[in-house]
């Protein structure tokens, strides 16, 4: 089935602290999409980062850093030196081939990032 | 002009009301969702119409019905909802319907059904 869990429920840091937050897949798929999103207070999610199954490199984004391992189905977010406006929820979310042949998300739980002053 | 713009922002509504949501965008994207998200839940597809056709219904209650008059603007017609309607309902959008296409959210409509 597919499938994607994000473990952790609510983390807290203070600023400047460096912070993962995990996601892994399940997926039949030998070719899949995944993609993070993050859902600040205001409410809109906004488009992170996609990733396809084939590119296994890690990417950065500034203080943004995604890791992506296919051998333990995971793609797990780091933020460097975190920030108050870093805080917000986070999703990670699987493209999922239906039968009608038509793609949606399957979304993780999400992770809610606290980041203190 | 990357937004998807909804209004209103905030509805409170009771259960034998009449309410629209509207959504808006301009990026010349083909595709267009409506999403419901519960308080601490993933948001969860309801309808997406691509080249203004409905393609996806996730099963919805026919208290909630979509329309799109053309390729920028999505509607959500709301009547006779129950309390447990009560979410914040996003607005998507995106150039297609293929796989590895992002999509960008509204800010959404937060709706209190009393």
């Amino acid at each position: 089935a597919q499938k994607v869990t994000q473990a952790q429920t609510e983390i807290s840091v203070v600023e400047k602290e460096d912070v993962t937050l995990d996601c892994v897949y399940e997926t039949r798929d030998t070719t899949y999409y995944l993609f993070w999103y993050k859902q600040p207070p205001s409410g809109e999610l906004v488009f992170l980062i996609r990733r396809n199954s084939f590119d296994e490199q890690n990417e950065i984004s500034g203080r943004y850093s995604w890791n992506f391992q296919k051998s333990t189905s995971s793609f797990n977010f780091t933020i460097t030196a975190s920030q108050v406006v870093d805080s917000a929820v986070y999703f990670c979310a699987l493209s999922d081939l239906r039968t009608s042949g038509t793609y949606k998300y399957i979304f993780g739980t999400g992770t809610r990032l606290k980041v203190l002053a | 002009d990357t937004e998807v713009t909804q209004t209103p922002k905030h509805l409170v509504m009771g259960m034998t009301n009449k309410k629209s949501l509207k959504c808006e965008q301009h990026m010349g994207h083909r595709a267009m969702y409506w999403y419901k998200q519960k308080a601490k839940k993933p948001p969860e597809l309801m309808f997406v119409y691509s080249y203004e056709k409905l393609s996806i219904n996730e099963s919805v209650p026919s208290r909630f019905s979509p329309e799109c008059p053309n390729s920028s603007l999505l509607n959500l017609h709301l009547h006779a909802l129950q309390p447990e309607d009560s979410a914040l309902y996003l607005c998507a959008s995106s150039q297609d319907l293929d796989r590895n296409t992002e999509a960008f959210f509204g800010q959404g409509t937060r709706l209190t059904v009393v």
